[in-house]
């Protein structure tokens, strides 16, 4: 069964800073997605990752692929207020669903 | 386009009443799915459609019904409701995985409803 692990799920860091969010999956995948939701709002995708070495960027966020290590990485530079959010990763299962991660709850403090 | 739309918002059940979520796409999309967000959680899959009068289920499937009558419409049916199915309910939708024109290979989601059961 496929399994999707964030870490960490809760972050706090200082504006200004950077940090690093991992999500690693248990089975054979070449779809990632990243996701982010405000508090009381649906989900914005972020991200899509479609093949082992996939890079996206999208202002501070820098997303990653490693279909190898079944890891993907979603990088945060010079954090700013905006981007607190929670953030999901997801992988695509063979039955055309995507299972989620727990999620990792962001707060960018001044 | 409208996108996906879910219908209610917010809703207050008793124990023991029915209700139906609604959830109509208009992109055309062949796969649409029901996730539940309990608080602090991730999103576990209900149940899910690859197409008109085609449904399965997903991991958490008990206390639900749904039904694909049309491309557009995936309602979700509560029989009986309980406290444990207070949560946040997500509809999504997808279009094809192959990249052919039109394709989204991510969900599309509606903005939610949120169930209280007391």
């Amino acid at each position: 069964e496929l399994k999707v692990e964030q870490n960490p799920l809760f972050l706090s860091m200082q504006e200004g800073k950077n940090y690093t969010i991992y999500c690693n999956y248990s089975t054979t995948s070449d779809r990632l997605y990243w996701y982010r939701q405000d508090p009381g709002k649906s989900l914005e995708s972020l991200f899509v990752l479609l093949s082992n070495g996939a890079v996206k960027q999208e202002g501070r966020l820098m997303a990653s692929l490693d279909t190898k290590a079944r890891l993907s990485t979603l990088h945060i530079t010079a954090a700013v207020h905006d981007l607190s959010a929670t953030y999901f990763c997801a992988v695509d299962r063979s039955n055309n669903d995507m299972r989620f991660g727990a999620g990792t709850r962001l707060t960018v403090k001044p | 386009n409208a996108g996906v739309t879910q219908t209610p918002k917010f809703r207050i059940l008793k124990i023991g009443q029915s209700m139906t979520l609604q959830c109509t796409q208009d992109m055309n999309h062949n796969y649409m799915y029901w996730y539940r967000q309990d608080p602090g959680m991730g999103l576990k899959l209900i149940y899910y459609s690859v197409g008109a009068g085609i449904t399965d289920k997903g991991e958490v499937p008990n206390g639900y019904n749904v039904s694909r009558s049309t491309t557009e419409d995936f309602p979700l049916r509560l029989e009986l409701a309980a406290p444990s199915q207070t949560s946040v309910y997500f509809c999504a939708s997808r279009g094809p995985k192959d990249g052919s024109p039109g394709g989204n290979y991510g969900y599309t989601f509606g903005s939610g409803t949120r169930l209280t059961v007391v």
